[in-house]
């Protein structure tokens, strides 16, 4: 049972434009949840993060929306730029202090110069 | 920074044989590690929580007879695949979360690449 899904497993995008990737969710225990950026062969990189009391979180170009009533997320990156191009994967964990995060599928991302 | 590091990134051995896989916190403390194995083109799934000084949890469906994991201080814990069959073969990622960091966040090793002959 995928609880954490990332329904496009590819997006091409052109350098300079917005990259949105999406990512939807079935557990409504969930109430904190992450982007993770992966190259081949290495481990995911934190991005960002949001806690179920927000709606919105920004940092520098990266921004999530959380829309707890549809249950879904996305990350959008502004401007897009070819070092972006690479696996991203949103998680999702519940209640502050549990530890365990669950993991999306991932959608792999290539921004063209 | 928070920088994990896992030691081997790659290795191959003979089926039968144990690997062990370790996994460094290298600029903070880690109460507690977790240790994922990836198949291609799949998620990360959990195999088990390691919490310094006391035994592992396991998630469900993983042998913990079969991944035995040592969390011996802050910063080093280690996962060892016994006995080892061609199933095994994965990515196995470990990650570390920060003593009194933000809740949720955990910090990955760059992954070892587990292939079983």
């Amino acid at each position: 049972d995928q609880q954490v899904k990332q329904n496009s497993p590819s997006l091409s995008v052109q350098e300079g434009r917005i990259s949105i990737l999406n990512c939807d969710y079935t557990n409504s225990m969930f109430d904190y949840f992450l982007w993770y950026k992966k190259y081949p062969a290495e481990g995911p990189t934190f991005l960002i993060s949001i806690s179920s009391i927000k709606d919105k979180n920004e940092d520098g170009r990266f921004t999530v929306f959380l829309n707890k009533s549809a249950k879904h997320l996305s990350l959008h990156i502004v401007p897009s730029q070819p070092g972006d191009s690479a696996v991203y994967f949103c998680a999702a964990s519940w209640s502050f202090g549990n530890e365990k995060l669950t993991f999306g599928t991932g959608t792999r991302l290539t921004i063209i110069p | 920074g928070a920088v994990v590091s896992q030691h081997p990134s790659r290795v191959i051995c003979k089926s039968g044989t144990s690997v062990k896989i370790e996994c460094r916190s290298l600029d903070f403390q880690a109460t507690t590690m977790f240790w994922y194995r990836q198949f291609p083109k799949q998620s990360l799934m959990l195999m088990a929580t390691s919490n310094e000084g006391s035994k592992a949890t396991y998630e469900q469906g993983v042998e913990k007879d079969k991944f035995l994991i040592n969390h011996a201080s802050l910063t080093l814990s280690t996962l060892t695949v016994t006995s080892a069959h061609p199933e095994d073969s994965s990515f196995y990622i470990c990650s570390a979360r920060r003593s009194g960091g933000q809740p949720g966040t955990q910090y990955f090793g760059p992954g070892t690449r587990l292939t079983v002959l």
